[in-house]
């Protein structure tokens, strides 16, 4: 299995909601990250996992929540989030730190 | 402030043409390069660099770092409309975070 696979693919949540985007790969890759994509813009790091440990948290709120259960799986829990936290939410994952990263299809988020 | 720099940010050729795209940076701890393809969706590895003045080639896409002037270029020859994306350039900064550059939008018209 050469890929991340992230689901859901499409995700619409009010104000008010509570939901969970999935990360996964069986690459045995020790890294896994979070970016943020805007429209016509690049992606923005939000978090990163070394060893299932958060090593990096880009200052993100704490409506995001990140969560690594096993070195296969990445999530990323989501509440009260806003109408601009709208964009692609991609996850990427290396073997490890400072290897070349692959990036899962991405969830493409709406908040309404 | 680290900064990574894509030139042109877009770019209109016709099938059969080389085009060379540009990517410049400032940034500490500078670790390796990366370029990305994106399409519409998630960005696809295309190479990455470390070592100056060694050429990586794939089919019709090479790349190639220069440290001295702290910049990369990726030539795509022969273009086809498949090459048709947003080519993204970032820097691994200290094996922590990449920095993306805003890329490069090439368009192929057949």
């Amino acid at each position: 299995d050469t890929e991340v696979t992230q689901t859901p693919k499409h995700l619409v949540m009010g104000m008010t909601n509570k939901k969970s985007l999935k990360c996964e790969q069986h690459m045995g890759h020790r890294a896994m990250y979070w970016y943020k994509q805007k429209a016509k813009k690049p992606p923005e790091l939000m978090f990163v996992y070394s060893y299932e440990k958060l090593s990096i948290n880009e200052s993100v709120p704490s409506r995001f929540s990140p969560e690594c259960p096993n070195s296969s799986l990445l999530n990323l829990h989501l509440h009260a989030l806003q109408p601009e936290d709208s964009a692609l939410y991609l996850c990427a994952s290396s073997r490890g730190q400072g290897n070349e990263q692959f990036f899962g299809p991405g969830t493409r988020l709406t908040v309404l | 402030e680290d900064k990574v720099v894509q030139s042109p940010l877009s770019l209109v050729v016709h099938e059969g043409d080389t085009v060379t795209l540009n990517c410049s940076y400032e940034v500490t701890n500078f670790r390796s390069l990366l370029w990305y393809k994106q399409e519409k969706k998630a960005p696809t590895f295309l190479f990455m660099l470390t070592s100056s003045g060694i050429e990586k080639k794939s089919g019709r896409l090479s790349s190639i770092l220069d440290k001295k002037e702290l910049s990369s270029i990726l030539n795509i020859t022969a273009t086809q409309t498949g090459d048709s994306a947003i080519y993204l350039c970032a820097v691994d900064q200290a094996g922590t975070a990449l920095i993306f550059g805003k890329g490069t939008t090439l368009s192929v018209s057949s």
